[in-house]
């Protein structure tokens, strides 16, 4: 059974500083594995989206890198802002299913 | 981009009485939505695999006869809690594959509903 785990569970850094999220699961048999943010009460938005063959997307301030064999993945957030404040989700699709199985978040805040 | 309206997003209702969420896709076709439950400070459990014009598939420990799941199009699924309790209140979040055909898309999620029985 794939679980998803992500560490730290809160991180609370200056703005401007650059940051690391990081998440691990146990079955490295993964078709793709996503990063979520989710704002207090609200929907997830998609991030980033890894696909297994791949070893990181980037997107702006955001880089997310892919290790499947040692199964994790990391997200990078550099120059980081308060509105860059939420609840940072990973999930991995497994091969042959089209559920997604995702880790409890990371909460940051990011002080002005 | 890929667009998934749910509504309402917030609804208070009594014990013993039934609420409808809607989930839609709105510039994509989703022949699977996927309907999840999450806890405060806790994350999304999947709860049922909606199918277009079939039975919604459910996971383990979660019970068919209390979440009725109707997909009847391409574009709506709707999620009927039944007979709803205080230990129903959650957080109900629906999502969706696509919109592109193929392979390597993600999945989009809808914005949720805040459920408070009382």
């Amino acid at each position: 059974k794939q679980e998803v785990t992500q560490i730290p569970a809160a991180l609370s850094v200056p703005e401007g500083e650059n940051l690391v999220l990081n998440c691990s699961f146990t079955d490295s048999a993964i078709y793709n594995l996503q990063w979520f943010r989710q704002d207090p009460g609200k929907g997830l938005t998609s991030l980033l989206l890894i696909q297994s063959s791949q070893r990181e997307q980037t997107s702006g301030r955001l880089n997310a890198s892919l290790d499947k064999s040692s199964g994790r993945s990391t997200l990078y957030i550099a120059a980081s802002q308060p509105g860059d404040s939420a609840t940072y989700l990973c999930a991995v699709r497994q091969g042959g299913s089209e559920k997604l199985v995702f880790g409890k978040g990371t909460k940051l805040t990011v002080n002005p | 981009g890929a667009v998934v309206s749910q509504h309402p997003s917030w609804v208070i209702c009594k014990s013993g009485t039934s609420v409808k969420i809607e989930c839609r896709s709105l510039d994509f076709q989703a022949t699977t939505m996927f309907w999840y439950r999450q806890f405060p400070k806790q994350s999304l459990m999947l709860m049922a695999t909606s199918n277009e014009g079939s039975k919604a598939t459910y996971e383990q420990g979660v019970e068919k006869d209390k979440f009725l799941i109707n997909h009847a199009s391409l574009t709506l699924s709707t999620l009927t809690v039944t007979s709803a309790h205080p230990e129903d209140s959650s957080f109900y979040i629906c999502s969706a594959r696509g919109g592109d055909a193929g392979q390597g898309v993600g999945y989009t999620f809808g914005s949720g509903t805040r459920l408070t029985v009382v």
